[in-house]
């Protein structure tokens, strides 16, 4: 069992929707980073957390340290958060989930 | 532009060669972190300095090497190259550990 799973592995959306996406882990962690690579390769930083909520234009980002689950939602969804989104986590060293590949449709 | 700087963008080489990768960090930042992406294992954590020194070691095979210089740019070293190191080759960098990290734009390995 992988010690950070996303869900789910892939999504489809139509502009406008409501998006979830769900990391749990394992670890214990200090704190849990939400990355986008978009489909060129380049890897962007979302969010970093370690409690909370988190806000940063139609993201957002929260985590349960209780019960080792973190989301990230996208509010007014469009075609360019097509993307996959990676959940990290700082353990010892950062773990990566392996993904979640979105697709939103005009 | 994140502020990190790779080079080179794209490598060619044959099975058996020894490549150098390059990384030049974010002004101010001091930790460095190396990751792999290829196609069937995802982004992997391989090493991570901290102004200089060693922090912490993830994936990272006996045949590669890394170190941070004074300048605080980063080299990861990847020797008797095989086939399935293949993949893209992300630094990263951020202030301190467990801090936001700033990602480059990665090298394009290809072993032959």
């Amino acid at each position: 069992k992988n010690e950070v799973e996303q869900s789910p592995q892939n999504l489809t959306a139509q502009e406008g929707e409501f998006i979830t996406i769900n990391c749990s882990y394992s670890v214990g962690i200090s704190a849990l980073h939400w990355l986008q690579q978009h489909p060129g390769g380049g890897i962007v930083s979302l969010f970093m957390l370690s409690s909370g909520k988190k806000k940063h234009g139609r993201l957002i980002a929260t985590i349960n340290i209780q019960e080792k689950h973190s989301s990230l939602h996208i509010t007014a969804s469009h075609p360019r958060d097509s993307a996959v989104y990676i959940c990290a986590v700082f353990s010892d060293k950062l773990i990566f989930g392996t993904g979640t590949r979105l697709q939103v449709f005009p | 532009d994140s502020g990190v700087t790779q080079t080179p963008k794209h490598l060619i080489t044959a099975t058996g060669q020894r490549v150098t990768l390059r990384c030049s960090p974010r002004s101010g930042d001091l930790s460095v972190y190396w990751y792999q992406q290829s196609l069937d294992q995802g982004l992997q954590f391989l090493i991570q300095y901290y102004n200089g020194e060693e922090r912490a070691k993830g994936n990272i095979l006996e045949r590669f090497s890394a170190q941070q210089f004074p300048d605080l740019h980063s080299e990861l070293n990847l020797s008797s190259l095989e086939l399935g190191d293949s993949a893209l080759y992300f630094c990263a960098s951020s202030v301190f550990f467990a801090d936001t990290q700033y990602f480059g734009p990665g090298t394009r390995l290809t072993v032959l």
